[in-house]
């Protein structure tokens, strides 16, 4: 088993839809949880971080936790062309105290 | 506050060479990452430096190996190059241990032919 799961895609949704983009990790021992949006061509730019279970909101993005499950979203509210991109969903293990990425979601926004 | 600077950000390099890349975090920062990234196996870390001591080790082997200055500046070499060391290498900066934030620079892009 990936110590962090991502559907790989593609995932596509309509210009003003909300985005869905579902992780799940191994290490139930990890405390930090991170999404990174990463352009074609680009580096990885973090966009949100969670550390406890619920809901964290930061725009048009929300994060959500459940460690029980171990399972992490973020949802992009009001989707737009520019959001198009991977995004990683990223964990801090526990044990190694190092960053583990998932594969990452390339998702695509249709204008 | 300028960010995490990574030179060069383009490297072509034949079969059996060596390469160092460099790395300077964000003002402040004391720990660097290195990640190599490919289409194929994705983010995969290599090492992390805190206060100039290597913290954690990836999977790799030696022939990559990395460093850090007094000042934070990080550097990371691959010896004997090969082809499947042509990668997108990323190198991340974090304030200190318990600070679990990362930020990228943009990047090395290292071609091997």
């Amino acid at each position: 088993q990936k110590e962090v799961e991502q559907n790989s895609g593609p995932l596509s949704v309509p210009e003003g839809a909300i985005a869905s983009l579902n992780c799940t990790y191994s290490d139930r021992g990890s405390q930090s949880f991170f999404w990174y949006r990463q352009y074609s061509g680009k580096s990885p730019e973090l966009i949100m971080s969670i550390y406890s279970n619920g809901d964290k909101e930061d725009g048009r993005f929300t994060a959500q936790l459940n460690k029980a499950s171990q399972y992490v979203s973020l949802l992009i509210r009001d989707s737009q062309p520019s959001d198009s991109a991977t995004y990683l969903c990223t964990i801090l293990s526990g044990s190694a105290r190092q960053l583990t990425f998932g594969s990452g979601t390339q998702l695509t926004v249709l204008p | 506050k300028a960010g995490v600077t990574q030179t060069p950000r383009y490297l072509i390099k034949t079969r059996g060479q060596q390469v160092t890349l460099s790395c300077s975090p964000i003002s402040g920062h004391r720990s660097v990452s290195w990640y190599q990234q490919t289409p194929g196996q994705g983010l995969q870390f290599l090492f992390e430096y805190f206060s100039e001591t290597q913290r954690n080790k990836g999977n790799f082997p030696g022939r990559f190996s990395g460093r850090q200055f007094s000042n934070s500046r990080s550097e990371m070499n691959v010896s004997t190059l090969e082809l499947g060391d042509s990668a997108l290498y990323l190198c991340a900066s974090r304030q200190g241990q318990a600070i679990t934030e990362a930020f990228f620079g943009q990047g090395t892009r290292l071609t091997v032919v």
